[in-house]
């Protein structure tokens, strides 16, 4: 069981349309939670950090649900410039270790005019 | 400010040959972290370090790899001999502190390699 799971997509949305995209996670001690985004040959950068309580920036907004280990991010109101490939991350692989981010292969979004 | 920097930006060569990857990691950055991405297995850490000591070097693929941080500025990644399998794009972070797991790291542009 790979340790980051998310749908690969491609999510193909209208301007406007709003979004959801999941992931879950394998290890229960991962303490910290991420969403990067990568767009096309480019380096993953953050967009949000993932807290228990859930948290918002603009139109996005991260859930997350540690008894089903799950995380979601929801986009709303959909720009083309939000074309990207979004990385579930989850922290702390090895025993105390939270030094290392584990990545999920990554959700593909393709918004269109 | 400068980012993570990473040299070459792209390298072909042929099987066997060694090939060194660069990175310099954001000034005051006590975390570095080395991946491998490519479209079947995705972002994969390598190995990360601490304060320029490798903390966990689990992910590097076998003995053909090796990594170096001989300051705190500036770390190596070496494939030799390479094989085509290594094709891929490497890319380098830095984390500003020392449970790095609570921080943003920041990706440097990646040099994509390709071994003939």
């Amino acid at each position: 069981r790979k340790e980051v799971e998310q749908d690969p997509g491609p999510f193909n949305v209208p301007e406007g349309a709003t979004v959801a995209f999941n992931c879950t996670y394998s290890n229960s001690a991962s303490q910290s939670f991420f969403w990067y985004r990568q767009d096309c040959r480019k380096e993953p950068k953050l967009l949000m950090s993932v807290y228990s309580s859930g948290n918002e920036d603009g139109r996005f907004t991260a859930q997350l649900n540690r008894a089903s280990q799950y995380i979601s991010l929801l986009i709303r109101d959909s720009k083309l410039s939000d074309s990207a490939t979004y990385l579930c991350v989850a922290s702390g692989r090895y025993g105390g270790s939270q030094g290392n981010l584990i990545f999920g292969k990554g959700t593909k979004l393709s918004v269109k005019p | 400010d400068a980012g993570v920097i990473q040299s070459p930006r792209h390298e072909v060569t042929e099987m066997g040959q060694e090939v060194t990857l660069r990175c310099k990691p954001i000034s005051g950055h006590n975390s570095l972290f080395w991946y491998r991405q490519t479209m079947m297995r995705g972002l994969e850490l390598l190995i990360y370090f601490n304060n320029n000591v490798p903390i966990d070097d689990s992910g590097m693929p076998e003995d053909r790899f090796s990594a170096k941080m001989p300051n705190a500025s500036f770390s190596t990644l070496k494939i030799q001999p390479s094989e085509p399998r290594d094709s891929a794009v490497y890319f380098c972070a830095s984390s500003p502190a020392d449970s790095s797991a609570y921080n943003e790291q920041f990706f440097g542009p990646g040099t994509r390699l390709t071994v003939l």
